[in-house]
Protein backbone atom coordinates (compact mmCIF):
# COMPACT_ATOMS: atom_id res chain seq x y z
CA UNK A 1 0.00 0.00 0.00
CA UNK A 2 1.52 2.93 -1.03
CA UNK A 3 -0.97 5.64 1.10
CA UNK A 4 -0.72 7.77 3.70
CA UNK A 5 -0.96 5.77 6.94
CA UNK A 6 -1.45 6.80 10.40
CA UNK A 7 -0.76 4.70 13.72
CA UNK A 8 -2.67 4.35 15.98
CA UNK A 9 -6.47 4.42 14.53
CA UNK A 10 -7.93 4.37 17.92
CA UNK A 11 -6.84 6.58 21.25
CA UNK A 12 -9.14 6.53 24.65
CA UNK A 13 -7.12 8.19 27.06
CA UNK A 14 -7.54 9.84 30.53
CA UNK A 15 -7.43 13.48 31.31
CA UNK A 16 -3.49 14.48 31.84
CA UNK A 17 -2.38 11.84 30.00
CA UNK A 18 -0.08 12.01 26.95
CA UNK A 19 -0.70 10.59 23.50
CA UNK A 20 1.76 10.34 20.07
CA UNK A 21 0.33 9.83 16.69
CA UNK A 22 2.66 8.71 14.15
CA UNK A 23 2.28 9.51 10.26
CA UNK A 24 3.70 7.81 7.50
CA UNK A 25 3.41 9.71 4.77
CA UNK A 26 3.82 8.65 0.53
CA UNK A 27 7.76 8.16 0.16
CA UNK A 28 8.11 11.13 -2.52
CA UNK A 29 5.92 13.59 -0.80
CA UNK A 30 8.33 16.15 0.52
CA UNK A 31 5.09 18.03 2.18
CA UNK A 32 3.42 16.83 5.16
CA UNK A 33 0.35 18.14 7.10
CA UNK A 34 -1.25 17.44 9.96
CA UNK A 35 -5.00 19.14 10.39
CA UNK A 36 -7.84 18.28 13.48
CA UNK A 37 -11.45 17.26 13.14
CA UNK A 38 -14.34 17.25 15.22
CA UNK A 39 -17.55 16.08 14.26
CA UNK A 40 -19.35 18.05 11.75
CA UNK A 41 -17.00 20.49 10.84
CA UNK A 42 -14.11 20.71 8.34
CA UNK A 43 -10.27 19.79 8.76
CA UNK A 44 -8.65 22.27 10.54
CA UNK A 45 -5.16 23.37 10.31
CA UNK A 46 -2.11 22.21 12.38
CA UNK A 47 1.13 22.46 11.05
CA UNK A 48 3.00 21.48 8.52
CA UNK A 49 6.30 20.34 7.00
CA UNK A 50 8.52 20.78 4.40
CA UNK A 51 11.16 17.73 4.44
CA UNK A 52 12.10 18.00 8.10
CA UNK A 53 11.53 22.02 8.65
CA UNK A 54 8.41 22.92 10.22
CA UNK A 55 7.02 25.56 8.17
CA UNK A 56 4.04 26.60 9.78
CA UNK A 57 2.10 25.96 13.07
CA UNK A 58 -1.60 27.30 13.60
CA UNK A 59 -2.44 29.85 15.94
CA UNK A 60 -4.95 28.01 17.43
CA UNK A 61 -2.12 25.44 18.53
CA UNK A 62 -1.80 25.51 21.98
CA UNK A 63 1.91 24.82 22.92
CA UNK A 64 0.79 21.22 24.64
CA UNK A 65 1.10 19.99 21.01
CA UNK A 66 4.11 19.13 19.45
CA UNK A 67 5.36 17.64 15.68
CA UNK A 68 8.20 16.66 14.53
CA UNK A 69 9.59 15.19 11.17
CA UNK A 70 12.91 14.26 12.27
CA UNK A 71 14.31 12.77 8.94
CA UNK A 72 11.91 14.09 6.86
CA UNK A 73 9.66 10.75 6.40
CA UNK A 74 7.41 9.97 9.05
CA UNK A 75 6.15 12.68 11.53
CA UNK A 76 5.11 12.65 15.07
CA UNK A 77 1.77 14.44 16.42
CA UNK A 78 2.30 14.65 20.49
CA UNK A 79 -0.32 15.83 22.71
CA UNK A 80 0.61 16.90 26.46
CA UNK A 81 -2.18 16.76 29.16
CA UNK A 82 -4.84 15.83 27.14
CA UNK A 83 -8.33 17.87 27.53
CA UNK A 84 -11.61 16.59 27.06
CA UNK A 85 -11.72 19.22 24.07
CA UNK A 86 -9.02 17.31 22.37
CA UNK A 87 -10.89 14.76 21.49
CA UNK A 88 -11.26 14.58 17.87
CA UNK A 89 -10.01 13.11 14.26
CA UNK A 90 -6.54 14.01 13.75
CA UNK A 91 -5.56 13.58 10.14
CA UNK A 92 -2.35 13.50 8.20
CA UNK A 93 -2.26 14.82 4.67
CA UNK A 94 0.64 14.59 2.73
CA UNK A 95 1.41 16.33 -0.81
CA UNK A 96 4.42 17.48 -3.74
CA UNK A 97 6.44 20.28 -3.58
CA UNK A 98 6.41 21.99 -6.94
CA UNK A 99 5.50 25.53 -8.38
CA UNK A 100 2.11 24.91 -8.06
CA UNK A 101 -0.23 23.60 -6.06
CA UNK A 102 -1.03 19.86 -5.66
CA UNK A 103 -3.66 18.12 -4.06
CA UNK A 104 -3.22 16.53 -0.50
CA UNK A 105 -3.58 12.97 -0.22
CA UNK A 106 -5.25 11.77 3.60
CA UNK A 107 -4.42 9.03 5.61
CA UNK A 108 -7.26 7.75 7.47
CA UNK A 109 -7.35 9.71 10.72
CA UNK A 110 -6.34 8.53 14.59
CA UNK A 111 -9.41 9.15 16.60
CA UNK A 112 -8.41 10.26 19.85
CA UNK A 113 -11.07 9.94 22.95
CA UNK A 114 -10.38 11.92 26.20
CA UNK A 115 -12.08 10.61 29.19
CA UNK B 1 -10.08 36.06 8.97
CA UNK B 2 -9.67 33.59 6.11
CA UNK B 3 -13.00 31.97 5.98
CA UNK B 4 -14.67 29.42 3.63
CA UNK B 5 -18.15 28.74 4.25
CA UNK B 6 -20.61 25.66 2.89
CA UNK B 7 -23.96 24.99 3.09
CA UNK B 8 -24.41 23.16 6.02
CA UNK B 9 -27.91 21.46 5.67
CA UNK B 10 -28.16 18.22 3.51
CA UNK B 11 -28.90 18.52 -0.07
CA UNK B 12 -31.50 15.25 -0.62
CA UNK B 13 -31.69 14.64 -4.81
CA UNK B 14 -33.01 11.72 -6.37
CA UNK B 15 -30.84 9.58 -8.54
CA UNK B 16 -30.04 10.94 -12.30
CA UNK B 17 -30.16 14.50 -11.38
CA UNK B 18 -27.51 17.02 -10.85
CA UNK B 19 -26.58 18.26 -7.43
CA UNK B 20 -25.08 21.56 -7.46
CA UNK B 21 -22.98 22.42 -4.05
CA UNK B 22 -21.99 26.21 -3.09
CA UNK B 23 -18.57 27.43 -1.43
CA UNK B 24 -17.93 30.97 -0.76
CA UNK B 25 -15.00 32.62 0.49
CA UNK B 26 -14.56 36.16 2.44
CA UNK B 27 -11.69 38.61 3.46
CA UNK B 28 -9.19 36.72 0.90
CA UNK B 29 -8.54 35.69 -2.69
CA UNK B 30 -7.76 32.26 -2.31
CA UNK B 31 -5.51 31.10 -5.16
CA UNK B 32 -6.63 27.63 -5.85
CA UNK B 33 -9.75 26.33 -4.57
CA UNK B 34 -9.86 22.06 -3.93
CA UNK B 35 -13.10 19.85 -3.54
CA UNK B 36 -12.87 16.69 -1.45
CA UNK B 37 -15.14 13.73 -0.81
CA UNK B 38 -15.09 12.27 2.80
CA UNK B 39 -16.85 9.55 3.84
CA UNK B 40 -17.55 8.30 7.29
CA UNK B 41 -14.63 7.94 9.55
CA UNK B 42 -12.61 8.16 6.54
CA UNK B 43 -9.84 10.73 5.47
CA UNK B 44 -10.76 13.34 2.79
CA UNK B 45 -9.85 12.16 -1.12
CA UNK B 46 -9.09 14.86 -3.62
CA UNK B 47 -11.77 15.44 -6.42
CA UNK B 48 -11.03 18.67 -8.19
CA UNK B 49 -8.98 21.68 -8.48
CA UNK B 50 -9.02 25.29 -9.98
CA UNK B 51 -6.94 28.17 -10.59
CA UNK B 52 -8.38 31.47 -9.61
CA UNK B 53 -7.88 32.21 -13.28
CA UNK B 54 -9.55 29.47 -14.23
CA UNK B 55 -13.56 29.57 -15.03
CA UNK B 56 -14.50 25.97 -14.79
CA UNK B 57 -12.57 22.93 -14.70
CA UNK B 58 -14.48 19.22 -15.45
CA UNK B 59 -13.35 15.46 -14.96
CA UNK B 60 -15.78 12.82 -15.36
CA UNK B 61 -19.40 13.30 -14.23
CA UNK B 62 -17.86 16.21 -11.55
CA UNK B 63 -17.85 20.20 -12.71
CA UNK B 64 -16.07 22.80 -10.78
CA UNK B 65 -16.21 26.84 -11.17
CA UNK B 66 -14.81 29.74 -9.63
CA UNK B 67 -16.29 32.86 -9.66
CA UNK B 68 -13.79 35.58 -8.04
CA UNK B 69 -16.64 38.37 -8.76
CA UNK B 70 -18.89 36.25 -6.36
CA UNK B 71 -16.08 35.16 -4.43
CA UNK B 72 -17.70 31.75 -5.03
CA UNK B 73 -17.30 27.90 -6.10
CA UNK B 74 -19.41 25.71 -7.17
CA UNK B 75 -19.32 22.05 -7.33
CA UNK B 76 -21.72 19.78 -9.77
CA UNK B 77 -22.63 16.24 -9.79
CA UNK B 78 -24.40 15.26 -13.32
CA UNK B 79 -26.53 11.85 -13.13
CA UNK B 80 -25.61 11.15 -9.61
CA UNK B 81 -25.71 8.15 -8.35
CA UNK B 82 -26.32 6.84 -4.76
CA UNK B 83 -22.69 5.97 -4.55
CA UNK B 84 -22.10 9.84 -4.28
CA UNK B 85 -23.58 10.22 -1.12
CA UNK B 86 -21.02 11.33 1.28
CA UNK B 87 -20.24 14.81 2.15
CA UNK B 88 -17.97 17.05 0.21
CA UNK B 89 -15.52 19.65 1.33
CA UNK B 90 -14.41 22.82 -0.07
CA UNK B 91 -10.77 23.77 0.34
CA UNK B 92 -8.58 26.89 -0.64
CA UNK B 93 -5.16 27.32 -0.73
CA UNK B 94 -2.33 30.01 -1.25
CA UNK B 95 0.79 28.47 0.11
CA UNK B 96 -0.35 25.04 1.02
CA UNK B 97 -2.27 24.10 3.68
CA UNK B 98 -5.78 24.11 3.19
CA UNK B 99 -8.64 26.05 4.66
CA UNK B 100 -11.81 23.76 4.82
CA UNK B 101 -15.33 24.50 4.59
CA UNK B 102 -17.12 23.15 7.11
CA UNK B 103 -18.77 20.13 4.52
CA UNK B 104 -21.98 19.65 2.68
CA UNK B 105 -23.65 15.94 2.60
CA UNK B 106 -25.12 14.85 0.01
CA UNK B 107 -27.51 12.08 0.04
CA UNK B 108 -28.78 10.28 -3.39
CA UNK B 109 -31.72 8.37 -3.16
CA UNK B 110 -32.60 5.95 -5.55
Amino acid sequence: DTGVSQDPRHKITKRGQNVTFRCDPISEHNRLYWYRQTLGQGPEFLTYFQNEAQLEKSRLLSDRFSAERPKGSFSTLEIQRTEQGDSAMYLCASSTLGQVIYEQFFGPGTRLTVL
Amino acid sequence: SQKIEQNSEALNIQEGKTATLTCNYTNYSPAYLQWYRQDPGRGPVFLLLIRENEKEKRKERLKVTFDTTLKQSLFHITASQPADSATYLCASSNTGKLIFGQGTTLQVKP
